[in-house]
C-alpha cells in the first residue's frame, strides 16, 4: 500500500520568500510518479508538477521546483518569489506506473502574507 | 472548452431527490474518474473508467451511479444520498502511457454537493 504524508497543515509565508513544502511517501514500488497539486478556495485541483521514480534530475516548472531525494523518500516542492495568488491547499499525491490509483496527502494550507 | 468541464458547480438536494452530476473532458483522455473530499479527510477515489468501463469501483455505496458513455463523458447519477455525503465531487481525467510512466490526472472544478 502507498502512503503520502504531509506534516504541515498551514504556513505563513512573506510575499517574494521562497517556500518548502514537506511531502514523504511509502511505497514498496521501484516505478512510481509523484505529484503536486495546487487547490485554490473555488475547488479546482490544478496539477503543478511530476517527478519519476526513474528520473535523474528534479523536475522543475517555472517557479515550481520537486526536490526529490530517493533514499529518503521525500519529494518536496519549493515554489520561488511567492505570490500572493499562491495562496492555496497544497496536496502531495502518488501513483504506480500503470496504475490509476492516485494516492493524496491531507494537503498544506499555505498563505502568502503581503 | 478546454481541459475538464463539470455541471453543475453547486447543487443542494433533499435526501429523497434524484440528480446527476456531469463531467466532460477535451483533452482526448481515455481514462476518467470521480472523487469525493470531504472536510478535512483526504480525497477519495469513488470510481474509475478506463475506455468506458468501469475499473475501480471503491467500495462506494449503492447510492452512487457512476455512467461512462464514451470517453469524453461522465456523470455520475444520485438518489437517495445521506447528509454524510456532502462534499465536493471532482472529475479527472487522463491518458494512459502502458506503465511507461505514472499518468498524470487533469481534474475539472468540481461540483459541490450539500444533502439536506
Amino acid at each position: 500500500a502507498q502512503k503520502i504524508t504531509q506534516t504541515q497543515p498551514g504556513m505563513f509565508v512573506q510575499e517574494k520568500e521562497a517556500v518548502t513544502l514537506d511531502c514523504t511517501y511509502d511505497t514498496s514500488d521501484q516505478s512510481y510518479g509523484l505529484f503536486w497539486y495546487k487547490q485554490p478556495s473555488s475547488g479546482e485541483m490544478i496539477f503543478l508538477i511530476y517527478q519519476g521514480s526513474y528520473d535523474e534530475q528534479n523536475a522543475t516548472e517555472g517557479r515550481y521546483s520537486l526536490n526529490f531525494q530517493k533514499a529518503r523518500k521525500s519529494a518536496n516542492l519549493v515554489i520561488s518569489a511567492s505570490q500572493l495568488g499562491d495562496s492555496a491547499m497544497y496536496f502531495c499525491a502518488m501513483s504506480n506506473f500503470g496504475n490509476e490509483k492516485l494516492t493524496f496527502g491531507t494537503g498544506t494550507r499555505l498563505t502568502i502574507i503581503p | 472548452e478546454t481541459g475538464v468541464t463539470q455541471t453543475p458547480r453547486h447543487l443542494v438536494m433533499g435526501m429523497t431527490n434524484k440528480k446527476s452530476l456531469k463531467c466532460e473532458q477535451h483533452l482526448g483522455h481515455n481514462a476518467m474518474y470521480w472523487y469525493k473530499q470531504s472536510a478535512k479527510k483526504p480525497l477519495e477515489l469513488m470510481f474509475v473508467y478506463n475506455f468506458k468501463e468501469q475499473t475501480e469501483n471503491n467500495s462506494v455505496p449503492s447510492r452512487f451511479s457512476p455512467e461512462c458513455p464514451n470517453s469524453s463523458h461522465l456523470f455520475l447519477h444520485l438518489h437517495t444520498l445521506q447528509p454524510e455525503d456532502s462534499a465536493l465531487y471532482l472529475c479527472a481525467s487522463s491518458q494512459e502511457t502502458s506503465g511507461r510512466m505514472a499518468d498524470t490526472q487533469y481534474f475539472g472544478p468540481g461540483t459541490r454537493l450539500t444533502v439536506l
